[in-house]
């Protein structure tokens, strides 16, 4: 089966700076990776998402990058603020919307 | 326009016993994903409904049953409850014809005792 390795695991970083967070995936079929943020005792809210058609995504302060020949996808938060502290997971689908997390990275933005 | 919802919010059980969580899904979706999110881990899948039928199912044990209703609306009952059974249990719903994106409801946050 699909196997998510995610890092770093906690990561601290001053507000306006960026953060980056870095996922793996074994599974060479699947072919949606979307990214979740789950805030203390709330649901996993997805933020953003790429499909494997498509290298790079950016939404305001977010962009996703995938590299499907290392099998690698990427978070990045640009001038961060202090409500973007949470846990992020990365994920990936393959066939029948079956989702595979990854561990989480807890984010502090340090103000 | 309800998004996803989950009924009970919390739940305390005795090992051993029987326990049915339920999630009516988003306006407009048809599938159904049950997750169970242990404390400081990620959700990890363990199966899909669709059509009133599970289409997928991961790596747990079949104490961990469930159920498709014609409205959509799904159930996940758990049998012979263990300590480790102790969880976060998450629903998310999708449109099996649209895009691939997964909502989640708020949780049901069962301890076993």
């Amino acid at each position: 089966g699909e196997n998510v390795e995610q890092h770093p695991s906690t990561l601290s970083v001053q507000e306006g700076d960026s953060a980056v967070i870095k996922c793996t995936y074994s599974d060479s079929a699947s072919n949606y990776f979307p990214w979740y943020k789950q805030e203390l005792g709330k649901r996993p809210q997805l933020i953003i998402d790429i499909r494997s058609n498509v290298g790079e995504k950016k939404d305001q302060r977010i962009a996703v990058t995938l590299n499907k020949t290392a099998k690698h996808f990427s978070l990045h938060i640009t001038e961060t603020q202090p409500e973007d502290s949470a846990v992020y997971f990365c994920a990936a689908e393959g066939g029948y919307q079956k989702v595979t997390f990854g561990i989480g990275t807890k984010l502090q933005v340090i103000p | 326009d309800a998004g996803v919802t989950q009924s009970p919010t919390h739940l305390i059980k005795t090992r051993g016993q029987q326990v049915t969580l339920r999630c009516s899904p988003k306006s407009g979706h048809d599938t159904v994903s049950w997750y169970q999110q242990a404390l400081g881990q990620g959700p990890q899948f363990i199966f899909q409904y669709y059509e009133e039928e599970e289409r997928q199912r991961g790596n747990f044990p079949d104490r961990f049953s469930g159920h498709q209703f014609p409205n959509y609306s799904s159930e996940l009952n758990v049998n012979a409850l263990l300590l480790g059974d102790s969880a976060l249990y998450l629903c998310a719903s999708s449109d099996s014809g649209g895009l691939n994106e997964q909502y989640f409801g708020p949780g049901t946050r069962l301890t076993v005792t």
